[in-house]
Parts: C-alpha cells; structure tokens; sequence
C-alpha cells in the first residue's frame, strides 16, 4: 500500500527566506506525485505535479519540487517566500496499482511572518 | 464553469441525525471522491466512484454512504452522525488520464459539526 510522510507538521518563516518541505512516499512502483496547497479557507490547489520525465518539476508561484526516485522523496522548494505563501501544504501519491487513488501526507502548516 | 461545488458549506448536527451532503461538478469527469479532513492527518478518502451508477469504498468508509445516480452528482451521506464524524468534508473530481496519472480538482469543503 502507498502511503506518505511529510517531515515537518510546523514551519515557520520570515519574509524571503528559502523554503524546503519534505515528503517522502512508500511504495516501490511507477507513482505521480503532488503537492497541494491550501490557503486559509480555501479548498485544495495544486501547486505542481510529476508524473514522467524530468525530475526537477516547476510550478506556480515559484514553487518547485525534485523527484529523487532512489529517496522516495519529492520535497517543495520555493527560494524566497513572501506573506502571501503563509498556507498548508499537502504532499500526495497516486499509482495505477492503487486504482489512481491519491494517498495525501499529513500536512505542512507554513507561516509567514512579515 | 464553476468547477466543484458543495453543499452546504457548514452544518450542525446532532449525534444520531442523518444528513446528505450534495456534491457537483460541471467538468464532464468521470471520477469523484469524498474525502474528510483532520488536523494532523492530511485527507483520507471515503469513498470514491470511477462513473455514473458505480460507487467503492475508501480508507475510512464506516459511517457513510454515497450514490452517484448522475455523472454530475456525487452524495454522501451520514446516516446517524457522531462527534467522531466532525471535520471538514471536501469532494473532489478527476478524469481518467494516460497511464496512472490523475490530477484532481477540488471542491471548497464542508465544515460539519456534530454536537
């Protein structure tokens, strides 16, 4: 069975610093991997996805993720946060062995601070 | 397009009562999904269904049941609510890509109580 962890439940910042995430997915086969955001009383977005290819994948808003096949790890970079990106953050996989399920993490709160 | 709606988006219920929570989407897709949220554990699906008619079950199915008699609706449904049901319910609706990828859109929630 698939399933994830994301290492830190709690993160704070200030303004400009660099943000790293973490996420790891346990199952051995092909997978997607996501990561969502939820900004306070809003429903989910995504942020990015992967699922071939290149394994440094780009999304919105400066957000970035590497995919580390050998670590079973896809963790969030953005190199320099701003207010706005105060949020929670969801890793998540999916694989066709799961029926295309997604499994989500626990969840990363990220704060902010101007 | 409006995406994925739900209704309501909050509620209060009482341990014992029943309720239906509707789900919609105009998005043509196939699939749809249940899942709840809780502090610390991130979403776990309820239950899901791949087409119109066909409904399964998810990681925490106890509790609730669903139908999906049009391609556009996905209902859930407590039949005797308890606290331990309380959370922040979101739908969700995807369709079938190539190979296993499969990019779900989400709805805004709906945040139950059950006193």
């Amino acid at each position: 069975a698939q399933s994830v962890s994301q290492h830190n439940h709690h993160v704070i910042l200030s303004e400009a610093a660099s943000l790293e995430l973490g996420c790891n997915y346990s199952y051995g086969g092909t997978v997607n991997l996501f990561w969502y955001v939820q900004y306070p009383g809003q429903h989910l977005q995504l942020l990015l996805k992967y699922f071939s290819g290149d394994p440094l994948v780009k999304g919105i808003k400066g957000f970035e993720a590497e995919f580390i096949k050998s670590k079973f790890s896809f963790n969030l970079r953005k190199p320099s946060v701003q207010w706005s990106d105060t949020a929670e953050y969801f890793c998540a996989v999916s694989s066709k062995a799961a029926g295309n399920k997604l499994t989500f993490g626990g969840g990363t709160r990220v704060l902010v601070k101007p | 397009n409006a995406g994925v709606t739900q209704t309501p988006k909050f509620r209060v219920l009482k341990t014992g009562q029943s309720m239906t929570l509707l789900c919609a989407q105009d998005m043509n897709h196939e699939y749809m999904y249940w899942y709840r949220q809780d502090p610390g554990m991130g979403l776990r699906l309820i239950h899901y269904s791949v087409g119109e008619g066909t409904t399964a079950k998810g990681e925490v199915p106890d509790g609730y049941n669903v139908s999906r008699l049009k391609k556009q609706n996905f209902l859930l449904g407590l039949e005797s609510a308890a606290p331990s049901q309380t959370s922040v319910y979101f739908c969700a609706s995807s369709s079938p890509g190539q190979g296993s990828y499969n990019e779900q859109f989400f709805g805004p929630g709906t945040r139950l109580t059950v006193l």
